[in-house]
């Protein structure tokens, strides 16, 4: 297994402003996804992070409202821009531990409100 | 229609109790099915993975129906501590590697 450190875990914003979530694993890691969790909903895929290059969004996600960093392959950062009460959320990093299963282990996730 | 349906909960069972948790899903290219776990205010956990020919642990058994696109989730002899949700989570079929997660069916387990 392996340890994902997310932070901040939780913040207050105010509207308009940004947000840089952080996301450390303690081993290299291939795949890391970013997902949103919504009050009172479940899991939606933001984007995957891409090492090197950028990120492979989902529709209804866009670059310019959450740019995705993944400099290596145990670190990544997803930016919440220009933030408004919509965006109040968890949004959780995850990680794919053993290439191909497609089994995902999740951070404890960073609990987001927009004021 | 929704990418994976779940039962929409939330269950309420008595201590022993055996409950099932039903799934459906949209996209027949999908290869992987499994049960996640969240309990409250936590992140989701693997509970187990779903495997074409039905696959138990312990007092969890899931079960896969490729033909008609629909997972269940047996859970035998409930305790306390099963109390959370249980998340239905399939992958897109593609090479994406993506999950697509259900809604969740929340469990409440009482003494």
């Amino acid at each position: 297994s392996a340890v994902i450190s997310q932070k901040p875990s939780r913040d207050i914003c105010q509207r308009g402003t940004s947000l840089t979530i952080q996301c450390q694993v303690d081993s290299q890691v291939t795949m890391m996804f970013w997902y949103r969790q919504q009050p009172g909903q479940s899991l939606t895929l933001i984007a995957t992070a891409n090492q090197g290059s950028e990120a492979t969004y989902e529709s209804g996600f866009v670059i310019d409202k959450f740019p995705i960093s993944r400099p290596n392959l145990t670190f990544s950062t997803l930016t919440v821009s220009n933030m408004s009460p919509e965006d109040s959320s968890i949004y959780l990093c995850s990680v794919e531990l053993a290439a191909g299963a497609n089994v995902l282990t999740f951070g404890a996730g960073s609990r987001l409100t927009v004021l | 229609r929704k990418e994976v349906e779940q039962d929409p909960g939330p269950f309420n069972v008595p201590e022993g109790a055996t409950v099932a948790f039903n799934c459906t899903y949209s996209n027949s290219a999908s290869q992987s099915f499994f049960w996640y776990r969240q309990d409250c205010r936590k992140e989701p956990k693997l509970l187990m993975s779903v495997y074409s020919s039905g696959n138990e642990d312990g007092r969890f058994t899931a079960q896969l129906n490729r033909a008609s696109q629909y997972i269940s989730l047996l859970i035998r002899d409930s305790k306390l501590s099963d109390s959370a949700t249980y998340l239905c989570v399939v992958s897109d079929g593609t090479g994406r590697r993506a999950l697509t997660f259900g809604s969740g069916t929340r469990l409440q387990v009482q003494p």
